[in-house]
């Protein structure tokens, strides 16, 4: 099956500068590649993600790209603010045929201070 | 549109009993898949529902089942529990299965 591995598991930046999170997949079928953050006793909330025939994908001061060959893909957040701070998790669909079977990452959790 | 809910957010029990939790989808949203969030183990996917037939399944046991009503309501099961099953339950709602939107989640606890 899939394996999904995610880097750094935590990430303190000051506010303004930018944070980067990379995945990697394992499975070259998977073609659906979200990102959710999820705060402190939240739901997990859908933010960006990415489909196999793109390679970037940008969304105000997130962006999301995508390696195929490398089978990698990062989460690029710009000018952070503090209510950036949350964790971080990417996944990737798998050879399922569709992309409600994720397979997320470990997480990251992200700390924007001031 | 309303979001997933999930009833009931917090749940107790003992190691042995067994536990039905639910969930109701956006409307119009007819994939309902289900996972489990632990610290150790992360976010694991139990199964997915679609138009009321089970289309993808998860590594665990039998004791963890599933069933989606007629109106894409879904129901998970946990039979003779274990104390290992305490967990966040969130489920996930999807109009064709690619954003998947999830609910709060059941934070269930066996003792």
């Amino acid at each position: 099956g899939e394996n999904v591995e995610q880097h750094p598991s935590t990430l303190s930046v000051q506010e303004g500068d930018s944070a980067v999170i990379k995945c990697t997949y394992s499975d070259s079928a998977s073609n659906y590649f979200p990102w959710y953050k999820q705060e402190l006793g939240k739901r997990p909330q859908l933010i960006i993600d990415i489909r196999s025939n793109v390679g970037e994908k940008k969304d105000q001061r997130i962006a999301v790209t995508l390696n195929k060959t490398a089978k990698h893909f990062s989460l690029h957040i710009t000018e952070t603010q503090p209510e950036d701070s949350a964790v971080y998790f990417c996944a990737a669909t798998g050879n399922t045929g569709t992309a409600s079977k994720l397979t997320f990452g470990t997480g990251t959790r992200l700390q924007v201070t001031l | 549109k309303a979001g997933v809910t999930q009833t009931p957010r917090y749940l107790i029990k003992t190691r042995g009993q067994q536990v039905t939790l639910s969930c109701s989808p956006i409307s119009g949203h007819r994939s309902v898949s289900w996972y489990q969030q632990t610290p150790g183990q992360g976010l694991q996917f139990l199964f997915e529902y679609f138009s009321e037939t089970q289309r993808n399944k998860g590594n665990f046991p039998g004791r963890f089942s599933g069933r989606q009503f007629s109106n894409s309501r879904s129901e998970m099961n946990v039979s003779t529990l274990e104390l290992g099953d305490s967990a966040l339950y969130l489920c996930a709602s999807s109009s064709q299965g690619w954003e998947q939107y999830f609910g709060p989640g059941t934070r269930l606890t066996v003792t």
